[in-house]
């Protein structure tokens, strides 16, 4: 079993470039979120979707976009990178039942 | 505010034993989980709890005080591969994790 991929592994990204994170699982949990990882701070919501065919804000949503056409999928789209979003990207699942949440590998992101 | 505080940095010997502790303000309070993450990697799961006391789990065991805003890791034996970052996190009301920045746990030998 996968689990949660992620591609990326990593990007160089040109500010005012538009860039998208993919995001997979393959354990058919309902509920998605993605996050931002920065030095010194917590993981901090981005998006997030209970099930598929909605989503809503996290704690800091502005310059992203997320859909959730599937189960298993939750891409995090970058509509014009700026440099503070210069970050690393967890995309995570979580079990229904127990609420544990399992994520994928990252996606470490530099925009310039 | 919403506010999860532990210190940013400890330092234990090999086969020691370590605590390591996790204070918390939420808007309501639906669990708190531990999550190990190794440098360059993902978090991964290593307890949940929700009710006060002791839950246990091998080497690691993890305590609640819901009256306190309260929580510690405990790790015992330690090994060299115990180094890593401990983030504390804590399901609030609307039932939102809320994270701590981590604890840089340094074992040395």
């Amino acid at each position: 079993t996968a689990g949660i991929t992620q591609a990326p592994t990593s990007q160089i990204l040109a500010a005012g470039r538009s860039m998208t994170l993919r995001c997979t699982q393959d354990m058919r949990h309902n509920a998605m979120y993605w996050y931002r990882q920065d030095l010194g701070l917590g993981l901090r919501l981005i998006h997030y979707s209970n099930t598929a065919g909605t989503t809503g804000k996290g704690e800091v949503p502005d310059g992203y976009s997320v859909s959730r056409a599937n189960t298993d999928d939750f891409p995090l789209t970058l509509a014009s990178a700026v440099p503070s979003q210069t970050s690393v990207y967890f995309c995570a699942s979580s079990d229904d039942d127990t609420d544990t949440q399992y994520f994928g590998p990252g996606t470490r992101l530099t925009v310039l | 505010g919403q506010n999860i505080d532990q210190p940013t940095e400890m330092t234990a010997t090999e086969g020691a034993i370590v605590q390591i502790n996790c204070t918390y303000q939420t808007s309501g309070f639906n669990g708190l989980f531990w999550y190990q993450q190794h440098a360059g990697e993902a978090p991964t799961f290593l307890s949940y709890n929700v009710l006060d006391g002791l839950e246990e789990k091998g080497r690691f065991s993890s305590f609640l005080s819901r009256s306190k805003g309260y929580s510690y890791l405990l790790l015992k034996e330690l090994q060299m591969k115990d180094s890593a970052s401990y983030l504390c996190a804590v399901r609030d009301s609307n039932y939102q994790l809320i994270w701590g920045a981590g604890t840089k746990l340094i074992i040395k030998p």
